[in-house]
């Protein structure tokens, strides 16, 4: 079975400043994928950042950016010039290939401090 | 695009009782949604997967009998919480599957059960 830990609880950052969110996971498929999901105060769940497996290059989206170490099985999530709207719980999440389903971690809840 | 709505967003009910939660998928086709259930400060938990005009497959320890899953159309998937008890009290979320590596989720249903 997949799992995927996310070792800090709690983390905050002080508004412009850069923030670094970790996440491991343990898997024995070849063919992953995997995700940074937010969830705001309302719960809505929002796709943040994904990466495919077999991709080499670290996905980034604006201010968001991945440092994927697939031999170390390490996914962390980095996030430039914080906002006070990046407030959130981030939940790191792992999809294998054939089945889709979405394991994930127990999550990191981010403060900004203005 | 990719819109996911539920219905309820929350609801209250008598114990015994049972609870119908739909899940829509208002822009897209879904072959396949996914039911998860989130305690207050915890992660998700994928409760069962559900695939259109078959029987959803259930996670190790979810009640097949207890939460009772129809997936009756492309776009329609409901979750019923049968004979609702205090324990089953919870934020029920659901997602849809639109393409190959990507889910996208409703904005929740809780549940309270007096």
């Amino acid at each position: 079975a997949q799992t995927v830990t996310q070792s800090q609880p709690e983390m905050s950052v002080q508004e412009a400043e850069t923030v670094t969110l970790s996440c491991t996971y343990d898997t024995s498929e070849s063919d992953y994928y995997l995700f940074w999901y937010k969830q705001p105060p309302s719960r809505q769940m929002i796709l943040v950042i994904r990466q495919e497996a077999y991709k080499q290059q670290n996905a980034t989206e604006n201010r968001f950016s991945v440092n994927f170490q697939k031999a170390a099985k390490s996914f962390s999530l980095k996030i430039s010039d914080s906002q006070l709207g990046d407030a959130a719980m981030y939940f790191c999440a792992y999809a294998g290939a054939g089945s889709y389903q979405l394991t994930f971690g127990k999550g990191t809840k981010l403060s900004v401090i203005p | 695009g990719a819109v996911v709505s539920q219905h309820p967003s929350r609801v209250i009910c008598k114990s015994g009782t049972s609870v119908k939660i739909e899940c829509r998928s208002l822009d897209f086709q879904a072959t396949t949604m996914f039911w998860y259930r989130q305690f207050p400060k915890q992660s998700l938990m994928l409760m069962a997967t559900s695939n259109e005009g078959s029987k959803a497959t259930y996670e190790q320890g979810v009640e097949k009998d207890k939460f009772l899953i129809n997936h009756a159309s492309l776009t329609l998937s409901t979750l019923t919480v049968t004979s609702a008890h205090p324990e089953d009290s919870s934020f029920y979320i659901c997602s849809a599957r639109r393409d190959v590596d990507e889910q996208f989720f409703g904005p929740g249903t809780r549940l309270t059960v007096l």
